[in-house]
């Protein structure tokens, strides 16, 4: 699985955008770029993927450049509750099991 | 409501003593997983289970057994060979939808500390 690269943290303030990147230049044709966030003492929790084409969910937004080497996840609105560790994870899809390998992520910090 | 169980919350032991950790799922997923975590790193893969009655080491399974005998239970048991087990443990399950695994569930996580 290709190798990625996140700042260790950033700020931001409370209903503003949060825009998180994510290096990836390493990354093959049949990778996926997944994005988890992890609460304080908490269990990690799936937020989205993609693999060339923007996704939106009802959480966040993915975008991904047209060379793929690296990817922008975007928090709309956020709020003190989004206040985590955000991983980067970029990964083939599997048909038999998956398996993440998480580095170490960028702690956000949604100020009020 | 479906969801991962871990129990207990926070677990202490003497160093010397195996302890098993509980991970159940009520979601009727396939894909069983451990992890371990250390203070401020990433979470490591210990075991996986695709299927009941299979499974596989991951990254750092030296000191660890697993065992699935049903499908909603994927208990790991921590042994005296392990040189550092006090870590924050995950269990997470999944399955596929159209074909691939996309999200992992996680459960709440056991802190275990060894004294």
């Amino acid at each position: 699985d290709a190798k990625t690269t996140q700042p260790p943290s950033m700020d931001c303030a409370e209903g503003r955008a949060a825009n998180l990147p994510c290096n990836h230049s390493t990354i093959s044709g049949n990778e996926y770029v997944y994005w988890y966030r992890q609460i304080h003492s908490q269990g990690p929790q799936y937020i989205i993927h993609g693999l060339k084409n923007n996704e939106t969910n009802e959480m966040a937004s993915l975008i991904i450049t047209e060379d793929r080497k690296s990817s922008t996840l975007i928090l709309p609105h956020a709020t003190l509750r989004d206040t985590a560790v955000y991983y980067c994870i970029v990964k083939i899809k599997e048909t038999s099991g998956s398996r993440l390998t998480f580095g170490e992520g960028t702690q956000l910090t949604v100020n009020p | 409501d479906g969801g991962i169980t871990q129990s207990p919350k926070y677990l202490f032991r003497k160093e010397g003593q195996n302890v098993t950790l509980s991970c159940e799922q009520n979601l009727n997923h396939d894909a069983m997983y451990w992890y371990r975590q250390d203070p401020g790193q990433g979470l490591r893969l210990i075991y996986y289970s695709q299927i009941v009655n299979d499974f596989q080491k991951g990254d750092i399974a030296e000191g660890y057994s697993v065992s699935r005998e049903k499908k909603e239970s994927f208990p790991l048991t921590v042994t005296s060979a392990q040189k550092n087990p006090t870590a924050f443990y995950l269990c997470a399950s999944s399955t596929p939808t159209g074909g691939s695994y996309n999200e992992q569930f996680f459960g709440p996580g056991t802190r275990l500390t060894v004294l």
